[in-house]
Protein backbone atom coordinates (compact mmCIF):
# COMPACT_ATOMS: atom_id res chain seq x y z
CA UNK A 1 0.00 0.00 0.00
CA UNK A 2 1.57 2.86 -0.97
CA UNK A 3 1.57 6.05 1.51
CA UNK A 4 2.69 9.51 1.48
CA UNK A 5 3.06 11.66 4.84
CA UNK A 6 4.67 15.17 4.92
CA UNK A 7 5.76 16.89 7.90
CA UNK A 8 7.39 20.61 8.47
CA UNK A 9 7.18 23.17 10.81
CA UNK A 10 4.21 24.22 11.83
CA UNK A 11 4.91 28.05 11.54
CA UNK A 12 7.97 30.26 9.55
CA UNK A 13 8.84 33.41 10.20
CA UNK A 14 8.89 35.93 7.52
CA UNK A 15 12.08 35.84 5.28
CA UNK A 16 13.12 32.45 6.48
CA UNK A 17 13.23 29.65 4.65
CA UNK A 18 10.25 26.99 4.75
CA UNK A 19 11.48 23.05 4.63
CA UNK A 20 8.64 19.77 4.45
CA UNK A 21 9.74 16.54 4.04
CA UNK A 22 7.40 13.79 2.13
CA UNK A 23 7.83 10.18 3.80
CA UNK A 24 6.94 7.17 1.16
CA UNK A 25 6.13 3.95 2.22
CA UNK A 26 5.10 1.22 0.29
CA UNK A 27 6.62 2.40 -3.31
CA UNK A 28 9.89 3.37 -4.07
CA UNK A 29 10.60 7.03 -5.19
CA UNK A 30 13.50 5.68 -7.70
CA UNK A 31 11.02 3.31 -8.94
CA UNK A 32 10.57 3.80 -12.90
CA UNK A 33 8.38 5.77 -14.40
CA UNK A 34 6.95 7.89 -11.09
CA UNK A 35 6.86 11.66 -10.45
CA UNK A 36 6.82 13.03 -7.10
CA UNK A 37 5.03 16.60 -6.52
CA UNK A 38 4.81 19.35 -3.78
CA UNK A 39 0.96 20.76 -4.50
CA UNK A 40 -0.17 23.38 -1.97
CA UNK A 41 -3.77 24.94 -0.95
CA UNK A 42 -4.15 28.29 -0.01
CA UNK A 43 -7.29 29.36 2.06
CA UNK A 44 -9.37 30.73 -0.81
CA UNK A 45 -9.11 27.34 -2.13
CA UNK A 46 -6.68 27.46 -5.09
CA UNK A 47 -4.59 24.61 -5.39
CA UNK A 48 -0.96 25.20 -7.05
CA UNK A 49 1.36 22.93 -8.69
CA UNK A 50 4.60 23.73 -7.48
CA UNK A 51 6.98 21.39 -8.84
CA UNK A 52 8.66 17.26 -9.15
CA UNK A 53 11.29 14.74 -8.78
CA UNK A 54 11.75 12.34 -10.96
CA UNK A 55 12.71 8.81 -10.36
CA UNK A 56 15.70 9.18 -12.38
CA UNK A 57 16.25 12.58 -10.28
CA UNK A 58 15.25 15.02 -13.14
CA UNK A 59 13.14 18.17 -11.93
CA UNK A 60 10.82 20.41 -12.80
CA UNK A 61 9.69 23.85 -11.02
CA UNK A 62 6.82 25.82 -11.57
CA UNK A 63 8.31 28.78 -13.31
CA UNK A 64 6.13 31.45 -11.06
CA UNK A 65 8.41 30.38 -8.04
CA UNK A 66 11.58 29.16 -9.67
CA UNK A 67 14.27 31.40 -7.92
CA UNK A 68 12.81 30.66 -4.15
CA UNK A 69 12.09 26.61 -4.65
CA UNK A 70 14.16 23.48 -4.51
CA UNK A 71 13.04 20.09 -4.43
CA UNK A 72 15.89 17.26 -3.61
CA UNK A 73 15.78 13.85 -2.29
CA UNK A 74 17.04 10.95 -0.48
CA UNK A 75 16.99 7.76 -1.82
CA UNK A 76 18.12 5.88 1.60
CA UNK A 77 15.30 6.90 3.48
CA UNK A 78 12.80 7.13 0.61
CA UNK A 79 12.21 11.16 1.18
CA UNK A 80 11.87 13.56 -0.88
CA UNK A 81 12.14 17.30 0.25
CA UNK A 82 10.79 20.82 -0.56
CA UNK A 83 12.23 24.14 0.40
CA UNK A 84 10.72 27.39 -0.33
CA UNK A 85 12.75 30.22 0.25
CA UNK A 86 12.27 34.00 1.42
CA UNK A 87 8.82 32.75 2.09
CA UNK A 88 6.00 35.53 2.99
CA UNK A 89 2.62 35.57 4.38
CA UNK A 90 1.66 34.52 0.62
CA UNK A 91 3.08 31.23 1.10
CA UNK A 92 1.03 30.41 3.93
CA UNK A 93 -0.67 27.33 2.73
CA UNK A 94 -1.24 23.95 3.32
CA UNK A 95 1.31 21.93 1.32
CA UNK A 96 0.75 18.25 0.10
CA UNK A 97 2.88 15.73 -1.37
CA UNK A 98 1.75 13.55 -4.09
CA UNK A 99 2.62 10.29 -6.69
CA UNK A 100 1.97 10.50 -10.66
CA UNK A 101 3.07 8.35 -12.92
CA UNK A 102 4.49 9.12 -16.63
CA UNK A 103 2.07 9.75 -19.07
CA UNK A 104 -1.00 9.90 -16.41
CA UNK A 105 -3.07 13.11 -16.56
CA UNK A 106 -3.40 13.05 -12.61
CA UNK A 107 -1.87 12.43 -9.41
CA UNK A 108 -2.69 9.18 -7.75
CA UNK A 109 -1.69 9.00 -4.57
CA UNK A 110 -1.39 12.31 -2.14
CA UNK A 111 -0.58 12.69 1.39
CA UNK A 112 -2.63 13.96 3.92
CA UNK A 113 -0.90 17.71 3.83
CA UNK A 114 0.66 19.89 6.68
CA UNK A 115 -0.59 23.31 7.24
CA UNK A 116 2.07 25.87 7.03
CA UNK A 117 1.61 29.46 8.38
CA UNK A 118 3.92 32.09 7.88
CA UNK A 119 4.08 34.06 10.96
CA UNK A 120 6.42 36.54 12.81
CA UNK B 1 1.28 28.59 -18.75
CA UNK B 2 -2.60 26.63 -19.38
CA UNK B 3 -5.44 28.28 -17.57
CA UNK B 4 -8.76 26.26 -16.57
CA UNK B 5 -11.44 28.91 -16.44
CA UNK B 6 -13.82 26.36 -13.69
CA UNK B 7 -17.67 27.68 -13.25
CA UNK B 8 -19.76 27.51 -11.09
CA UNK B 9 -17.90 28.77 -7.97
CA UNK B 10 -20.34 27.47 -6.09
CA UNK B 11 -23.45 25.46 -5.75
CA UNK B 12 -26.12 23.90 -4.18
CA UNK B 13 -28.27 21.15 -5.56
CA UNK B 14 -31.33 18.97 -3.77
CA UNK B 15 -30.32 15.46 -3.03
CA UNK B 16 -30.83 13.19 -6.59
CA UNK B 17 -30.85 16.73 -8.24
CA UNK B 18 -28.43 16.30 -11.98
CA UNK B 19 -25.18 18.75 -11.31
CA UNK B 20 -22.54 19.81 -13.80
CA UNK B 21 -19.57 21.73 -13.56
CA UNK B 22 -17.36 23.24 -16.33
CA UNK B 23 -13.61 23.95 -17.16
CA UNK B 24 -12.39 25.52 -19.99
CA UNK B 25 -8.94 25.48 -21.09
CA UNK B 26 -7.40 27.80 -22.58
CA UNK B 27 -5.78 25.87 -25.31
CA UNK B 28 -6.28 22.50 -26.76
CA UNK B 29 -5.02 19.83 -24.22
CA UNK B 30 -6.98 16.70 -25.66
CA UNK B 31 -8.22 14.16 -23.15
CA UNK B 32 -5.51 15.35 -19.97
CA UNK B 33 -8.12 16.18 -17.72
CA UNK B 34 -8.89 14.88 -14.57
CA UNK B 35 -11.52 15.82 -12.38
CA UNK B 36 -10.96 15.91 -8.31
CA UNK B 37 -13.34 15.98 -5.40
CA UNK B 38 -11.88 17.14 -2.16
CA UNK B 39 -13.70 17.23 1.51
CA UNK B 40 -12.62 19.23 4.58
CA UNK B 41 -9.37 18.10 6.16
CA UNK B 42 -8.42 15.44 3.18
CA UNK B 43 -6.49 15.05 0.08
CA UNK B 44 -7.99 15.09 -2.97
CA UNK B 45 -9.28 12.33 -4.33
CA UNK B 46 -9.41 11.52 -7.91
CA UNK B 47 -12.85 11.23 -9.49
CA UNK B 48 -12.07 11.11 -13.38
CA UNK B 49 -9.04 10.62 -15.46
CA UNK B 50 -8.59 11.13 -19.21
CA UNK B 51 -11.38 13.81 -19.16
CA UNK B 52 -13.63 10.45 -19.71
CA UNK B 53 -12.74 7.42 -17.55
CA UNK B 54 -14.19 6.82 -13.86
CA UNK B 55 -11.26 6.01 -11.58
CA UNK B 56 -11.44 2.99 -9.62
CA UNK B 57 -14.60 2.82 -6.90
CA UNK B 58 -15.78 6.18 -7.86
CA UNK B 59 -19.56 5.75 -8.02
CA UNK B 60 -21.31 5.54 -11.53
CA UNK B 61 -23.12 8.75 -10.93
CA UNK B 62 -19.76 10.19 -11.49
CA UNK B 63 -18.85 10.75 -15.31
CA UNK B 64 -17.31 12.84 -17.60
CA UNK B 65 -17.02 14.45 -20.93
CA UNK B 66 -15.85 16.88 -23.32
CA UNK B 67 -16.13 18.91 -26.24
CA UNK B 68 -13.33 20.57 -27.44
CA UNK B 69 -11.78 22.97 -24.82
CA UNK B 70 -14.55 22.67 -22.45
CA UNK B 71 -14.95 19.74 -20.02
CA UNK B 72 -17.55 18.66 -17.44
CA UNK B 73 -18.47 16.86 -14.87
CA UNK B 74 -21.59 15.17 -14.20
CA UNK B 75 -22.84 13.84 -11.06
CA UNK B 76 -26.26 12.06 -12.16
CA UNK B 77 -28.13 11.72 -8.93
CA UNK B 78 -26.78 13.90 -5.99
CA UNK B 79 -26.47 11.77 -2.91
CA UNK B 80 -25.65 12.98 0.91
CA UNK B 81 -21.69 12.07 0.68
CA UNK B 82 -21.16 14.52 -2.36
CA UNK B 83 -20.86 17.61 -0.91
CA UNK B 84 -17.18 19.23 -0.95
CA UNK B 85 -14.82 20.94 -3.40
CA UNK B 86 -14.32 19.93 -6.96
CA UNK B 87 -11.09 20.66 -9.32
CA UNK B 88 -9.81 20.25 -12.37
CA UNK B 89 -6.77 20.21 -13.24
CA UNK B 90 -4.83 19.80 -16.90
CA UNK B 91 -2.08 17.12 -16.89
CA UNK B 92 -1.23 18.01 -20.72
CA UNK B 93 1.79 20.24 -19.55
CA UNK B 94 4.09 21.51 -16.99
CA UNK B 95 3.11 23.67 -15.29
CA UNK B 96 0.44 21.92 -14.27
CA UNK B 97 -2.72 23.51 -13.49
CA UNK B 98 -5.94 23.27 -11.43
CA UNK B 99 -9.56 24.90 -11.97
CA UNK B 100 -10.57 27.56 -9.08
CA UNK B 101 -12.52 24.83 -7.35
CA UNK B 102 -16.53 24.65 -7.34
CA UNK B 103 -18.07 24.20 -3.45
CA UNK B 104 -20.62 21.86 -3.90
CA UNK B 105 -23.12 21.78 -1.11
CA UNK B 106 -27.14 20.28 -0.13
CA UNK B 107 -29.61 22.32 -0.46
Amino acid sequence: QVNLQESGPGIVKPSQPLSVTCSVTGYSITTSYYYWNWIRKFSGNKLEWMGYISYDSSIYYNPSLKSRISITRDTSKNQFFLQLNTVTTEDTAVYYCARQLTGRDYFDYWGQGVMVTVSS
Amino acid sequence: DIQMTQSPASLSASLEEIVTITCQASQDIGNWLAWYQQKPGKSPQLLIYGATSLADGVPSRFSGSRSGTQYSLKISRLQVEDPGIYYCLQGYSAPFTFGSGTKLEIK
